[in-house]
C-alpha cells in the first residue's frame, strides 16, 4: 500500500527565514511522482513543485525547493525566506503508476512569526 | 478559465436524505477525482474516473456513487446520508498522467457538507 507521512503537526517559523517540512512516503511502485500543495485558511488547493522519482535534480520553484532523497524515502519541502503569506497547511502527496494511487498526507499547519 | 467548479459551496443534509454534488471541468482534463478532507486531516481518494464511461473506487468509496457521463462532468452521488459524511469535499482533474508525470491535479474550492 502506499503512504504519506507528514510528522510535524504544527511548525513556526519567523519572518524572511528558512523552513523545513517534512515528508517520508512509501510504494511498491518504481515510477511515482510527489507534490507538495499549500492550503491556506480559505480552503482552496494549491500546487506548489513537483518531483519525479527519476528526477535526479532537486525540484525548485521559486522560493520553493524539494530536497528529495530516494533511498531515504523523503521529500522535505523547503521555503526559504519565509513571509507572513506562507501561514498555510502543506500537504504532501504522491501518485503511482495507477491514476487511483493517489495519496496524501495528513498536512503541517505552518504559522510565520513576524 | 474556469478550472474545476463545484456546486454547491455549503449544504446542510438530514440523516437519509440524498443529494449530489457536482463537478465541472473546462481543461479537457481525462482524469478527475473526488476527495474528502475531514477536520485537521489529509485528503482521502473516495472515487475516480480516468475518461468518459469508466470510473473506480479509492480508499473510502462506502457510501458514495459516481458516474462519468462526458469527459467535463464527473458528478458524486451521496445515498442515505450519514453524520460520518459530515466533511469537505473536493474535486479535481489533470491531464492523462501516471507515473512520473508532473501534472498535478487541480482542485474545486470545495464543497462543504454537513449531516445533522
Amino acid at each position: 500500500a502506499q503512504k504519506i507521512t507528514q510528522t510535524q503537526p504544527g511548525m513556526f517559523v519567523q519572518e524572511k527565514e528558512a523552513v523545513t517540512l517534512d515528508c517520508t512516503y512509501d510504494t511498491s511502485d518504481q515510477s511515482y511522482g510527489l507534490f507538495w500543495y499549500k492550503q491556506p485558511s480559505s480552503g482552496e488547493m494549491i500546487f506548489l513543485i513537483y518531483q519525479g522519482s527519476y528526477d535526479e535534480q532537486n525540484a525548485t520553484e521559486g522560493r520553493y525547493s524539494l530536497n528529495f532523497q530516494k533511498a531515504r524515502k523523503s521529500a522535505n519541502l523547503v521555503i526559504s525566506a519565509s513571509q507572513l503569506g506562507d501561514s498555510a497547511m502543506y500537504f504532501c502527496a504522491m501518485r503511482g503508476l495507477n491514476a487511483g494511487k493517489s495519496t496524501f498526507g495528513d498536512g503541517t499547519t505552518l504559522t510565520v512569526k513576524p | 478559465n474556469a478550472g474545476v467548479t463545484q456546486t454547491p459551496k455549503f449544504r446542510i443534509l438530514k440523516i437519509g436524505q440524498s443529494m449530489t454534488l457536482q463537478c465541472a471541468q473546462d481543461m479537457n482534463h481525462n482524469y478527475m477525482y473526488w476527495y474528502r478532507q475531514d477536520p485537521g486531516m489529509g485528503l482521502k481518494l473516495i472515487y475516480y474516473s480516468v475518461g468518459a464511461g469508466i470510473t473506480d473506487k479509492g480508499e473510502v468509496p462506502n457510501g458514495y456513487n459516481v458516474s462519468r457521463s462526458t469527459t467535463e462532468d464527473f458528478p458524486l452521488r451521496l445515498e442515505l446520508a450519514a453524520p460520518s459524511q459530515t466533511s469537505v469535499y473536493f474535486c479535481a482533474s489533470s491531464q492523462k498522467t501516471g507515473g512520473t508525470s508532473n501534472q498535478p491535479q487541480h482542485f474545486g474550492d470545495g464543497t462543504r457538507l454537513s449531516i445533522l
